[in-house]
């Protein structure tokens, strides 16, 4: 079983729509997070979640709200894409926020 | 806040040879450097890390090196093989703080062995 998995895989679709992307871990772990990695493969971390918690919130546009109803789970919805948002988005989690950070295969979002 | 810088950008070595990528990194309270491998389409792994109590730590083929004085780390693959071809991530976080298990990455490296 996958230890963290993230659904869609593939998203594709047109600006000014909502999608969400979902991600849940099977490890116990108490801390959750999403990277986007972008066409230069630069990853940057946007969001952090502890015990469903925010705890970390990078300067990232308010039209991405995450969103953490339990420690297994965080999720990300995107309001009115943008073309800049074209991504590869990653889930992760640790055990807690000082471990090893473990990553979903991500979402590859394409804004038309 | 931390900035990291890796090199090279690319790096490209004949199957059996050392393949030795570094990166520095700004913030002095960093304390948690792990190396990531991505392969093209797929997630990043987890290969090693070190915590700065240590000044080397090896896991066979690879290791990673120290340098807290002078700020900066080094991943170390002996006998490269063709499936080490992938892109490398350094990282720095300043664990156990308040930065929460913020991660900051270098921009990567392609790895090309040939055979």
């Amino acid at each position: 079983d996958t230890a963290v998995s993230q659904t869609p895989k593939y998203l594709v679709t047109q600006m000014g729509n909502d999608k969400s992307i979902k991600c849940e871990q099977n490890l116990g772990h108490d801390t959750m997070y999403w990277y986007k990695q972008d066409s230069k493969k630069f990853l940057k971390i946007m969001f952090s979640y502890n015990n469903k918690e925010l705890i970390i919130n990078e300067t990232v546009p308010n039209r991405f709200s995450p969103k953490s109803p339990d420690k297994a789970h965080l999720n990300l919805h995107i309001n009115s894409l943008e073309l800049g948002d074209s991504a590869v988005y990653f889930c992760a989690s640790s055990l807690t926020w000082d471990q090893p950070q473990h990553f979903g295969d991500g979402t590859r979002l394409s804004i038309l | 806040g931390e900035n990291v810088e890796q090199h090279p950008s690319t790096l490209s070595v004949q199957e059996g040879d050392s393949a030795v990528i570094k990166c520095t990194y700004s913030d002095s309270a960093s304390n948690y450097f792990p190396w990531y491998k991505q392969e093209l389409g797929k997630r990043p792994q987890l290969i090693i890390d070190i915590r700065s109590n240590v000044g080397e730590k090896k896991d066979q083929r690879i290791a990673v090196t120290l340098n807290k004085t002078a700020k900066h780390f080094s991943l170390h693959i002996t006998e490269t093989q063709p499936e080490d071809s992938a892109v490398y991530f350094c990282a720095a976080e300043r664990a156990g703080g308040t930065s929460y298990g913020k991660l900051t990455f270098g921009q990567g490296t392609i790895l090309t062995v040939h055979p």
